[in-house]
């Protein structure tokens, strides 16, 4: 089965540089989100996106944006890098379900972009 | 804001043993998801509870949802090495489908063979 694909896997920059990480969903999902894990920690949310437009916000800088396009496709981008902005990056998709009563909407995670920030 | 807690955040069990992990949100949760995360791995959905009071199982595994739908637990009968890793408990940050998640601390499986 399809499964959510990450490029880069690995991505290795320097202070105040800029990145950006792209995220191909699962096949027909309609919602799109990403994660950012630091080492031992668990997984912080930044943003969503459904149906290509912005859903949810979490803890996500401003020197980060994100879009998501036509084709489903998400990209996150980083800008002015720091130190510690290195960690894993998960994308992950979901096709929300169900009622206003009970809505799964299951998410599944890519295997992650690893930022390095030297 | 909306905070999961998990305890206990590392779990030593030999294996055969029963393990369980338990997770409390400061909020009533609209749902709550259960994820597995294997070292240098990514988070593997395992379940999705909704109801108050719902009890799911999955082979060896038990997952439950508090009455208030404020905490949850989920218990596995005769560990084995295979279930080594960091179970996550989630819950989404407001209730809307496309809301992220709020992930617990995680628990740390440690089974000693």
């Amino acid at each position: 089965a399809a499964g959510v694909i990450q490029s880069p896997r690995h991505l290795i920059k320097e202070k105040r540089e800029t990145a950006t990480l792209k995220c191909y969903p699962i096949p027909r999902h309609d919602t799109v989100y990403w994660y950012q894990q630091g080492p031992g920690q668990d997984p912080q949310f930044l943003i969503s996106f459904y149906e290509k437009m912005q859903s949810d916000k979490g803890s996500i800088p401003d020197r980060f944006s994100a879009q998501q396009f036509s084709d489903y496709h998400s990209e996150l981008n980083m800008s002015s890098l720091e130190l510690g902005d290195s960690a894993l990056y998960f994308c992950a998709s979901s096709l929300i379900a169900g009622t206003s009563a009970h809505i799964y909407n299951e998410q599944f995670f890519g295997p992650g972009t690893r930022l390095t920030v030297l | 804001g909306q905070q999961v807690m998990q305890i206990p955040q590392y779990q030593h069990v030999q294996e055969g043993e029963d393990f369980t992990t338990y997770c409390n949100s400061s909020t009533t949760l609209s749902n709550i998801q259960w994820y597995k995360q294997r070292p240098g791995g990514h988070p593997v959905f395992l379940i999705q509870l909704v109801k108050s009071g719902e009890v799911k199982k999955q082979k060896r595994l038990t997952f439950q949802f508090g009455e208030a739908k404020k905490n949850s637990s989920l218990h596995i009968t005769a560990t084995q090495t295979t279930d080594v890793g960091t179970y996550f408990c989630a819950g989404p940050m407001s209730g809307g489908g496309a809301d992220g998640l709020t992930f617990g601390k995680g628990t740390h499986l440690i089974i000693q063979p």
